[in-house]
Order: C-alpha cells, then structure tokens, then sequence
C-alpha cells in the first residue's frame, strides 16, 4: 500500500522560495508504478493542479505557474519535492502531492501540509 | 487553461440520486476521455473515486457513476447516504498534459 507524507516549512516569506517534500513508501519513485504531482488548495478554495512528474524525472508544468516551480526525484530518499520561487500571499494554500496509476486520475494522495506566505 | 464550471452546491435526501455536472470545452473535457471525480471531506485530503469517465477504483461504492456527454461530465451519486455530503470536484486533461480542476461543489444532504 503506497502512502505519500509531505514536509517543510510551514511558513515562508514574501518573495522567498517554498520547498516541499514528498517522501513515498510502499513503492519506489522510479518504479514508473506511479506518476507523481503536487496540488494546492488556498483556504477556502478549489483545487489546482501545479505540475506532474514522472519516474524518468520528466516534467509538466501547470503554464502559468511554470517560470517559479521545478520538480525533481530524489531515488536514493524515495522522494520527490516542489520548488516554488518568489512567493507571494497567493501562495499560501494546503499543498498536497500526489500519485496517480490512472491516466491523470491520482488515486494516492498525502494527507496536505499547510504553507503559509507572511512577512 | 480556465478552470472547469461546476455548480457551487447540489443537494438531494437520503435514498434519492443527485446529479453534479462540469463542464469544459473542447479543449479539455469534450477532447478527452480523462476525467476524473474527487471527494473531499473538510480538512483531509481528496478521494479519487471516478477516473475516465466513467471508471471505479476498488473500493468505491457503485452508487458513484460518471457520464460525459460533449464537454460537460456528470458525476451521479445513486441512493444518497449522510456519508456522502462532501466537497466534489471534477478535474479533466487539458492537452499536453495539462490538467485542470473545476471549482467544486458542495453536496449537502439534507
């Protein structure tokens, strides 16, 4: 059974770059099993999808987001982790990654870490 | 990239069906048969429980059907249960591996 559990800094300032983790156990990141992907949900609203990557290290990026994230496979930790530059309060959400064996259906989800953007 | 429209709440009693909708574009929903349905309870993470279209992942309740007819999917929840009063959401390939959400709705049973 694959369980995903994100990490890092709940609290990042203005114009500072966020930095999540997401450490997998049950599977290895590089299995191809899995595609992996972050998702964030500011309070009191909707889903958004930031990015997918998958077990090669290849990348997708949600367009208007991609110039501040990168995505990258950590195989020897069995993690993947989201970078995210200059952050501004529109950037503070709960931050959930993500795993999917069906096309872009994510059937394993991390439990979110919240990361707020305060000076 | 527009988020997908869904209603912001829908309703229904115990026993009856209820019917969510999300519509897209060409583009996204009409173009692809990769949609997929998320339920989501208040502070904890979502629950994929329809995949394209109209697929079930083990374990989810065959009262949880989805439909998509031209660029709008449907997610019908069959025989409501208090249990099923959740946030849903619907999310759609967008192209070039792109993905998109709709904006949710609230299903309340009264």
């Amino acid at each position: 059974q694959v369980q995903l559990q994100e990490s890092g800094p709940g609290l990042a300032k203005p114009s500072e770059t966020l930095s999540l983790t997401c450490t997998v156990s049950g599977d290895s990141v590089s299995s191809g099993s899995y595609y992996w992907t972050w998702v964030r949900q500011p309070p009191g609203k909707g889903l958004e999808w930031i990015g997918f990557i998958w077990n090669t290290g290849s990348t997708k990026y949600k367009p208007s987001l991609e110039s501040r994230v990168t995505m990258s496979l950590d195989t020897p930790k069995n993690q993947f982790s989201l970078m995210l530059t200059s952050v501004t309060a529109a950037d503070t959400a709960v931050y959930y990654c993500a795993g999917g064996r069906f096309y872009y259906g994510m059937d394993v989800w991390g439990q979110g870490t919240t990361v707020t953007v305060s000076s | 990239q527009s988020a997908l429209t869904q209603p912001p709440s829908a309703s229904g009693s115990p026993g009856q069906s209820v019917t969510i909708s999300c519509t897209g574009t060409s583009s996204d929903v009409g173009g692809y048969n990769y949609v997929s349905w998320y339920q989501q309870y208040p502070g904890k993470a979502p629950k994929l429980m329809i995949y394209e279209v109209t697929k079930r992942p083990s374990g989810v309740p065959d009262r949880f059907s989805g439909s998509k007819s031209g660029n709008t999917a449907s997610l019908t929840v069959s025989g409501l249960q208090a249990e099923d009063e959740a946030d849903y959401y619907c999310s759609s390939h967008a192209g070039s591996n792109n993905l998109v959400f709709g904006g949710g709705t609230r299903l309340t049973v009264l």
